[in-house]
């Protein structure tokens, strides 16, 4: 079954530092997501992504953070300079189409950002 | 502001048993509601995704009712196992402008006792 995957599985960075963080959506997806689930709180929307665009932001997706998809195949989320309310947990997340109707979206198992 | 509540917070119930999570929401205009199951550590896993039209729909032991008129939702679970132990989130979408916002729940967090 096809599903979306995240690398890496944890990453430890320190405060200042930029990380990356890459997801490999579901092939044939055309739209892209990025959550995140700050620990014990609800997941949060961040960023939504479609042809090699941003379609919606929310208020946490200042310009500390950028999406891209360098090619074919990966779906970034880059930090430039965390900080220690940026741990937590990030999803990625593709659909075929966007979330209106009964379009649904796959998320992958995360990867947990700790800034020390 | 658009904002779901979902309770109880955390519910814990035997194997066999059914129990029943709720979710009310203010977002608007209303798109669609989605529940998903989320174990420890991992991502969320769509159980349901219901339109305006639609008032209820089943995923096996996974039912869920949707009330437009109240904004409430409900997912059953019947005849309950250890592996739904997790936490249970309602998300609701709004469109505006052919945008597309998805507001998340806090979740409930069940735990299901042999």
């Amino acid at each position: 079954e096809p599903e979306v995957t995240q690398t890496p599985s944890h990453q430890v960075t320190q405060m200042g530092q930029e990380v990356i963080l890459r997801c490999v959506p579901i092939s044939n997806h055309l739209y892209f997501y990025w959550y995140r689930q700050i620990l014990g709180q609800k997941v949060e929307f961040l960023v939504s992504f479609y042809n090699n665009e941003i379609s919606e932001k929310s208020e946490i997706f200042d310009d500390q953070f950028s999406v891209e998809r360098p090619d074919g195949s990966n779906f970034t989320l880059k930090i430039r300079s965390t900080k220690l309310e940026d741990s937590a947990m990030y999803f990625c997340a593709s659909s075929e189409t966007q979330q209106l109707g009964t379009t649904e979206a796959f998320f992958g198992q995360g990867t947990r950002l700790t800034v020390v | 502001k658009n904002q779901v509540e979902q309770s109880p917070q955390s519910l814990i119930i035997l194997e066999g048993k059914n129990c029943t999570l709720q979710c009310n929401y203010t977002v608007s205009p209303f798109s669609n509601l989605r529940w998903y199951k989320q174990d420890t550590g991992r991502g969320p896993v769509s159980l349901t995704i219901m339109t305006f039209s639609e008032n209820t729909k089943s995923n096996g032991r996974y039912t869920a009712t949707l009330d437009a008129d109240t904004k409430q939702s409900s997912l059953h679970i019947t005849a309950s196992q250890l592996s739904d132990s997790a936490s249970y989130i309602c998300v609701v979408s709004g469109v505006s402008g052919g945008s597309y916002i998805p507001t998340f729940g806090r979740g409930t967090s069940l735990i299901v006792h042999p």
